[in-house]
C-alpha cells in the first residue's frame, strides 16, 4: 500500500481563492510526522509546513495551514489567497519516527500540480 | 548562506560510465540524504547518513553507493551508469531528528 496518497494530479484555482491539496497517509507508527512542500517550475524544493502526530492543533504558517484529520489519516494543504506564484507542485511527505533513528527519512508523494490563474 | 549546494548541475553520461555527485551543507546539519525524482513517482530515498560516519540503504540503493566524506559532504557514485538512472537528483540534510529537510537545487542526469 501507499504510504502517501495525493489523489489530485493536478488542479486549477483562482487568484485569491483558497484551495485545498488533499493528502492521506498510512502508518501504523503512533509517533509520526507530515510535511508539504513546494516545487516551482525552476526545480527546487521549498518547505511549507509540519505536523506531528500528537500536535493538538493544526500548524499554520502565514497563508498555509494543515487541515489534520488524524482518525481519517488525512493531511491536507489549504492555501488561502492564493497567489499567481503559488503555481507549482506540491508533495506531501511522511515520517515515522519508528525507523527513522536520528535521521528524518521522509516519504514522499507522487505530488500535485497547481495552477493558479487570473 | 549557500545551505546545500550539489554539482554538477547537469550531466549526460553514456551506459555503463561511472561518475559522482557531490553534495555539500554548510548548516551544520547532522544527516544528510539522496533522492531520485522521476516523473509520476516523487522523491524516492537512495541512501541517507544519520551522522557523520554512518550510511544506510534507503528504498532504491541498487546501483548506486555513497560517502559520507566529513560533517560537510555526501557523496553519490554511480559505478555503471543505466537509462533507467536518468533522473533528477536531490541532496537534502536534516539538522535534528524528525526536523525538516532542507535541498539542494537538484542535478539532472541523463544516461543514454
Amino acid at each position: 500500500a501507499q504510504k502517501i496518497t495525493q489523489t489530485q494530479p493536478g488542479m486549477f484555482v483562482q487568484e485569491k481563492e483558497a484551495v485545498t491539496l488533499d493528502c492521506t497517509y498510512d502508518t501504523s507508527d503512533p509517533s509520526y510526522g507530515l510535511f508539504w512542500y513546494k516545487q516551482p517550475s525552476s526545480g527546487e524544493m521549498i518547505f511549507l509546513i509540519y505536523q506531528g502526530s500528537y500536535d493538538q492543533q493544526n500548524a499554520t504558517e502565514g497563508r498555509y495551514s494543515l487541515n489534520f484529520q488524524k482518525a481519517r489519516k488525512s493531511a491536507n494543504l489549504v492555501i488561502s489567497a492564493s497567489q499567481l506564484g503559488d503555481s507549482a507542485m506540491y508533495f506531501c511527505a511522511m515520517r515515522e519516527d519508528s525507523n527513522t533513528g536520528t535521521a528524518s527519512k521522509l516519504t514522499f508523494g507522487t505530488g500535485t500540480r497547481l495552477q493558479v490563474t487570473l | 548562506n549557500a545551505g546545500v549546494t550539489q554539482t554538477p548541475k547537469f550531466q549526460v553520461l553514456k551506459t555503463g560510465q561511472s561518475m559522482t555527485l557531490q553534495c555539500a551543507q554548510d548548516m551544520n546539519h547532522n544527516s544528510m540524504y539522496w533522492y531520485r525524482q522521476d516523473p509520476g513517482m516523487g522523491l524516492r530515498l537512495i541512501y541517507y547518513s544519520a551522522s557523520e560516519g554512518t550510511t544506510d540503504k534507503g528504498e532504491v540503493p541498487n546501483g548506486y553507493n555513497v560517502s559520507r566524506l566529513n560533517k560537510r559532504e555526501f557523496s553519490l557514485r554511480l559505478e555503471s551508469a543505466a537509462p533507467s538512472q536518468t533522473s533528477v537528483y536531490f541532496c537534502a540534510s536534516s539538522e535534528w531528528r524528525g526536523g525538516e529537510l532542507f535541498f539542494g537545487e537538484g542535478s539532472r542526469l541523463t544516461v543514454l
